[in-house]
């Protein structure tokens, strides 16, 4: 496609339920990110691949969170077992090259999650 | 920890005088500086970035930022504002050298007023 997508668009979950996030990157990107936004605030890191290899999980807020590229372009944000303050904007982003975040991110639209 | 601050929610500005928003930040040794735009219900998106080499950076619609080492800013500006301007701007930071993640500011809301 044209730019990265990200699928639902919107997520309403019930606190305790188990959500999966899809992140499509621009095809041949090496690098995907995810951040979490909550409302008002930036874009805060999650995760990094490069290719199917995560080489950076360390703002993943707690063991509920994983992230997998299997195959090094899809990417899945499972959450488990819900909570409300898990209530945010979930982007993903990719870059060409394999230097990873110094390069131009191009973002999705983003997942927006509500926990009830 | 590297950060950043943008010091003010809003910036309004009349439509064709010049804007800034400002950027400061913090990050061990040299840094790589970039600013974002969001538009309501749309990612975000690249303006321009500064690794190295001239202090003043053009981006895309007009935008350039000057970086500033020994106050450690990264001022966006634009020396004309458009009412289509009005969106939410992320100024980040990342250290240089090989793979570094990226670190956003909460963003700064500018209203252009027609």
């Amino acid at each position: 496609g044209a730019g990265v997508s990200q699928s639902p668009r919107y997520k309403v979950a019930k606190r305790g339920q188990d959500v999966a996030l899809r992140c499509d990157p621009i095809s041949g990107h090496v690098s995907l990110f995810w951040y979490q936004q909550a409302l008002g605030q930036g874009p805060e890191f999650l995760t990094y691949f490069q290719n199917e290899a995560q080489l950076d999980k360390s703002g993943l807020p707690s063991d509920r969170f994983f992230a997998e590229r299997p195959e090094g372009s899809v990417s899945t944000l499972k959450i488990q077992r819900t909570q409300q303050e898990d209530s945010a904007v979930y982007l993903c982003a990719s870059s060409l090259a394999n230097r990873g975040a110094n390069e131009k991110l191009f973002f999705g639209s983003g997942t927006q999650l509500s926990v009830l | 920890a590297q950060s950043v601050a943008q010091p003010e929610d809003q910036v309004n500005v009349a439509e064709g005088n010049p804007l800034t928003v400002k950027c400061t930040y913090s990050v061990s040794g040299n840094p790589y500086l970039f600013w974002y735009v969001q538009y309501p219900n749309r990612g975000l998106q690249f303006l321009l970035k500064y690794i190295t080499g001239d202090n003043l950076v053009k981006g895309s619609y007009g935008f350039e930022a000057e970086f500033n080492k020994s106050q450690t800013s990264f001022h966006l500006k634009k020396p004309s504002a458009l009412v289509s301007d009005s969106a939410l701007y992320f100024c980040a930071v990342s250290p240089s050298g090989g793979y570094q993640k990226v670190t956003f500011g909460i963003g700064t809301k500018l209203q252009v007023i027609p």
